[in-house]
């Protein structure tokens, strides 16, 4: 069964340090989307993206956060200089299309800021 | 995204089927019923989705009232890799969005051996 692979499975940086969290969505989906979940909390959207643009982004979403997919297989989170509260799991989800179906979740990549 | 209402936590005895109710009596004509559920240390996984009429898959069932006010998740026997926190989500899929799911804090089944 296709899945959704995230890479890697727990990153730990430094405070003011650039991360950037991998994703491989399934193959023939059109939808990307990052979430993220700070310990403890609920399972926050970040941003979606569609048709190689961000189609929607969530108030935590701010500068210091970007997305790519760069080579039409990889999509990227990107956090310019990171924060102790960007401690999280990062899950990155994908769908085939929107309307009906259902989205696919990685496993997620741990970010601990220190 | 319009609001659910779930309980809190829930306990099931093994092989036993489960039921759990989500209410949502704002939603509107457009929005999606859709379960996911969280198991520990994991990311969220789909579980089952429904517009108006029941649904069935090989995970659960989805039983939805006929005024789509609320609606039960229905596990038909549960065993111990069914512990996980339950999501009640609704998607407005008419297109005015990008199909994004807004979690609330779910139900989180226990199930005893």
């Amino acid at each position: 069964e296709p899945e959704v692979t995230q890479t890697p499975s727990h990153q730990v940086t430094q405070m003011g340090q650039e991360v950037i969290l991998r994703c491989v969505p399934i193959s023939n989906h059109l939808y990307f989307y990052w979430y993220r979940q700070i310990l403890g909390q609920k399972v926050e959207f970040l941003v979606s993206f569609y048709n190689n643009e961000i189609s929607e982004k969530s108030e935590i979403f701010d500068d210091q956060f970007s997305v790519e997919r760069p080579d039409g297989s990889n999509f990227t989170l990107k956090i310019r200089s990171t924060k102790l509260e960007d401690s999280a799991m990062y899950f990155c989800a994908s769908t085939r299309r929107g309307k009906g179906t259902e989205a696919f979740f990685g496993q997620g990549t741990r970010l601990t800021v220190v | 995204d319009a609001k659910t209402t779930q309980p809190n936590s829930m306990e099931s005895n093994e092989e036993e089927p489960v039921h759990l109710p989500c209410n949502h009596s704002t939603i509107s004509g457009t929005d999606y019923i859709h379960w996911y559920r969280q198991l520990p240390s994991q990311g969220p996984e789909y579980v089952i989705h429904g517009l108006t009429s029941n649904v069935n898959n090989r995970m659960a069932s989805l039983a939805i009232a006929e005024d789509r006010k609320s609606s039960t998740l229905i596990l038909h026997r549960a065993t111990l890799s069914d512990a996980a926190v339950y999501y009640c989500i609704l998607r407005d899929d008419s297109g005015a969005g990008s199909y994004q799911l807004t979690f609330g804090k779910g139900t989180k089944l226990s199930v005893i051996p």
